[in-house]
């Protein structure tokens, strides 16, 4: 696609239950990033994958919170028996980076988000 | 361990005038990248501009540039012109040259008064 797109949107759901929110980068971006963003903060960072791998998962927040990426592209972050302090924007973020590439901008693309609400 | 401060959580500016939106960063790396990033209320978040730290000229893109200060560790943005279309939170970022993590700060939320 042209740019990152997550879904759904917006996600309304009961304390306890399980949900999946996925990401679909733009084509070609070998760096995706998970980060949650809540009311009034700034950016707090999640997980990070290179191609297929997550050589850095240190801001899950527990072990409730897990992501995957296949194909190197599409990717999923599923958090488990929701919590109401889940409740936020999950945001992606894409990158054309990789280690040893020539070409580095530092620039990173972000999706719209998704908007959890846990009730 | 890297950080960014943002000590504006609010500013507000008048259509057509210029404001100064501020950023501090602690590092002991030499060789980084800085960003501001836009976040209006649609959520999706744009780049606005970025600054390598080996460039000494400041960066500049359109009504927006910045003014580095790399000995001070500071990356404050100016606007320019304001516009309407301008309102929205600013995140400034730091992200290490040889390292993929960035640093975002708490974002300054910008209003543009008509």
């Amino acid at each position: 696609g042209a740019g990152v797109s997550q879904s759904p949107s917006n996600k309304v759901t009961e304390k306890g239950k399980d949900v999946e929110l996925r990401c679909d980068p733009i084509s070609g971006h070998t760096a995706l990033y998970w980060y949650r963003q809540s009311l009034g903060q700034g950016l707090e960072f999640l997980i990070y994958f290179q191609g297929n791998s997550a050589p850095d998962k240190s801001g899950l927040p527990s072990d409730r919170f897990s992501a995957e990426r296949t194909g190197g592209s599409v990717s999923t972050l599923t958090i488990q028996r929701t919590q109401q302090e889940d409740s936020a924007v999950y945001l992606c973020a894409s990158s054309l980076e990789a280690p040893g590439l020539a070409v580095n901008t530092g620039e990173l693309f972000f999706g719209e988000g998704s908007r959890l609400t846990v009730l | 361990a890297q950080t960014v401060t943002q000590s504006q959580p609010e500013m507000s500016v008048q259509e057509a005038e210029t404001v100064t939106l501020s950023c501090t960063y602690d590092t002991s790396e030499s060789d980084y990248y800085l960003f501001w990033y836009k976040q209006p209320p649609s959520r999706q978040m744009i780049l606005v501009i970025r600054q390598e730290a080996y460039k000494q000229q400041n960066a500049t893109e359109n009504r927006f540039s910045v003014n580095f200060q790399k000995a001070a560790k500071s990356f404050s943005l100016k606007i320019s012109d304001s516009q309407l279309g301008d309102a929205a939170m600013y995140f400034c970022a730091y992200r290490s040259r040889g390292t993929y993590k960035y640093i975002f700060g708490t974002g300054t939320r910008l209003k543009v008064l008509a």
